[in-house]
């Protein structure tokens, strides 16, 4: 059964930084690409961010780049995402999901539970 | 970047009864390999999503047939032919032929 099980959400200040972190489990993590998407309260879904199987393809969402980092251990099945420079606007819960391995752009199959970060001074 | 439009935003159905969400793209989402890659999720209340159809038509694993999609190019429609309790929630469209893969609104379906 595939399970991905985010951490790291909290309550952090307008400027600060938070990592969170995605640990995957029932399938061959190494063989397929990530996705972070987030969903800011009472609001639909955004791609934040996504990186493939080795870790050499990455892209991030206009509204994030050059402040988010987005990364994996593939010994510890493991997917993060490095949140920097955070604003009010940031503040959403954020999903880890895997892709499905057939959309040139953005495939989802699975998702994790997610995980609540909220910016706030 | 694509824009995704559903419609309508929110579906008031009577149990039994049929639902249909529109979802329309402002390109097409027709690939060069041929496939469309149009996927609709569905949330619960206090859930994440899950994936219900994907290009399109093909229903994921363990996903009632009474959901089914349909469209090409630009419009898209997702119906459910006879609305259980448990089909409560916001159903999201999303493509993910062009760079980046975006969203629709979602349509929160309820019973009224």
């Amino acid at each position: 059964e595939v399970q991905l099980v985010e951490s790291g959400g909290g309550l952090v200040k307008p400027g600060g930084s938070l990592r969170l972190s995605c640990a995957a489990s029932g399938f061959t993590f190494n063989t397929y690409s990530m996705n972070w998407v987030r969903q800011a309260p009472g609001k639909g879904l955004e791609w934040v961010s996504s990186i493939n199987n080795r870790g050499s393809s990455i892209y991030y969402a206009e509204s994030v780049k050059g402040r988010f980092t987005i990364s994996r251990d593939n010994a510890k099945n493991s997917l993060y995402l490095q949140m920097t420079s955070l604003r009010v606007e940031d503040t959403a819960v954020y999903y880890c999901s895997r892709d499905d391995k057939m959309a040139p752009a953005l495939g989802i199959d699975y998702w994790g539970q997610g995980t609540l970060v909220t910016v706030s001074s | 970047d694509v824009v995704m439009t559903q419609s309508p935003l929110s579906l008031p159905v009577t149990l039994g009864q049929p639902a249909s969400i529109s979802c329309r793209s402002s390109q097409s989402l027709v690939y060069r390999d041929g496939n469309t890659y149009l996927n609709w999720f569905q949330q619960r209340p206090g859930q994440s999503p899950r994936r219900l159809i994907y290009k399109v038509s093909t229903r994921d694993s363990g996903v009632p047939d009474r959901f089914s999609g349909s469209g090409s190019g630009t419009d898209f429609t997702l119906k459910i032919s006879r609305v259980e309790a448990e089909d409560v929630g916001i159903y999201y469209c999303m493509q993910g032929t062009h760079w980046p893969g975006t969203f629709g609104q979602g349509t929160k379906v309820e019973i009224k």
